[in-house]
This record gives structure tokens, C-alpha cells and sequence, in this order.
């Protein structure tokens, strides 16, 4: 099984309706972040968590919102999704549990979102 | 602010050459730099760091070199092969690992 899931991995979405992404971790990671990738921009953070309690704004948080169930569980949210937020949206974490550098992060696979 | 800039233009070679990729960065002291490769609708895969006070870095066929002076590293791949057809990208972190900064990525080509 994989490290990192996200679920779904494709959605279709109109504007002005909530949507949430859920990532899932069994590294035992503390830290998971959420990016997103536009092509010619490269990996953008929205918003990152060190643990459970502790919740950070990205680069681009704006119109996005977040939640840390549990150590292995982090989700984003779009309240009012719109066309802009249409993306490759990426989770990612990252440990000491074996030996890494906080600065190597493993990415799940992704998830398509088109807000049409 | 801060930037990242690697090729954007893709990058062809043959089989068995060396590939050399570049990412130069302005406005940054960062204390690490990594390389990730990424394949088509997945997502980045961690290949490699190097500190700030390293200047190179070997793992198996592939070698970064660090030059904060001149802020550009270089990444090489050598005996290329198809299978390393991908995009690469360079990243950048301060010290903590956190709101680490990526470059869009150099689209790679290894023809046999």
C-alpha cells in the first residue's frame, strides 16, 4: 500500500460548491503540507501543519481551508471552489521516523480537480 | 522575492550521454537544496539533498553540485537511460524544513 494516499483522485466540480480533498499518511510523519501545481509555475504551498494542533498558512491560502483530524489525516478544503482553483492538487509529509531530513517529503499521487 | 529558474525548455539526449540539468535561484540563502523527479500525473519522488556548506553530492548514477556563490546548482545524470525520461525539479528550504520553494521543473528525454 502506499505511504500516502489522496482521495478522490479525480473530481469535477461547478463553481460555488465546497469540496474536500483527504490525505491519508502511514509513515508516521508529524508534518504534512498541501500544494498545488500549475503547469510553468511549479509547487505552490497552500498550507502546511507541523502536528495535530499546530496549522500554518502557504504561499496561497487564500480561499482554502484546512483540517488536521490526526497525525495521518489532513484535508483541504475549498468552501466556494471557483475557476481558478482548477489544479493538481499534491500532499505531501515529513519525518525523522527513519533517519530523513525534515527537508525530504514524500508526495502522494495527486488529485485532478477541474471547478468548471 | 524569492525565485527558482530551471529550463523550461525540455531537454533531448541519447541514450548513454550525460543529461545536465540547472536550476539558479536569486533572492535566497537556502541551507538545503534538493532534487525531485516527477512522472506524468504523479507525484514528485525525493532523489536528493545537498547542504549549504556541500559542493557535491554523488548518488549512484547521479551527481549535484551546490554553488552558493554563483546560487546554481547543477544535477547530472550519467549513462542516461529511457527509464530516466521525467521532469525534474529543484527545491529550495531554509533551515526547518518547512515552506520549501520549487522550480517548475526541466522536462527530461532519453531516446535509445
Amino acid at each position: 500500500d502506499a505511504d500516502v494516499t489522496q482521495t478522490p483522485r479525480n473530481r469535477i466540480t461547478k463553481t460555488g460548491k465546497r469540496i474536500m480533498l483527504e490525505c491519508s499518511q502511514t509513515k508516521g510523519h508529524d508534518r504534512m503540507y498541501w500544494y498545488r501545481q500549475d503547469p510553468g509555475l511549479g509547487l505552490r504551498l497552500i498550507y502546511y501543519s507541523f502536528d495535530v494542533k499546530d496549522i500554518n498558512k502557504g504561499e496561497i491560502s487564500d480561499g482554502y481551508s484546512v483540517s488536521r483530524q490526526a497525525q495521518a489525516k489532513f484535508s483541504l478544503s475549498l468552501e466556494s471552489a471557483i475557476p481558478n482553483q482548477t489544479a493538481l492538487y499534491f500532499c505531501a509529509t515529513s519525518g525523522r521516523t527513519q533517519g530523513e531530513v525534515y527537508n525530504e517529503q514524500f508526495f502522494g499521487p495527486g488529485t485532478r480537480l477541474t471547478v468548471l | 522575492s524569492q525565485k527558482i529558474e530551471q529550463n523550461s525548455e525540455a531537454l533531448n539526449i541519447q541514450e548513454g550521454k550525460t543529461a545536465t540539468l540547472t536550476c539558479n535561484y536569486t533572492n535566497y540563502s537556502p541551507a538545503y537544496l534538493q532534487w525531485y523527479r516527477q512522472d506524468p500525473g504523479r507525484g514528485p519522488v525525493f532523489l536528493l539533498l545537498i547542504r549549504e556548506n556541500e559542493k557535491e553530492k554523488r548518488k549512484e548514477r547521479l551527481k549535484v553540485t551546490f554553488d552558493t556563490t554563483l546560487k546554481q546548482s547543477l544535477f547530472h545524470i550519467t549513462a542516461s537511460q529511457p527509464a530516466d525520461s521525467a521532469t525534474y525539479l529543484c527545491a529550495l528550504d531554509g533551515t526547518g524544513g518547512f515552506k520549501t520553494i520549487f522550480g517548475a521543473g526541466t522536462r527530461l528525454f532519453v531516446k535509445a
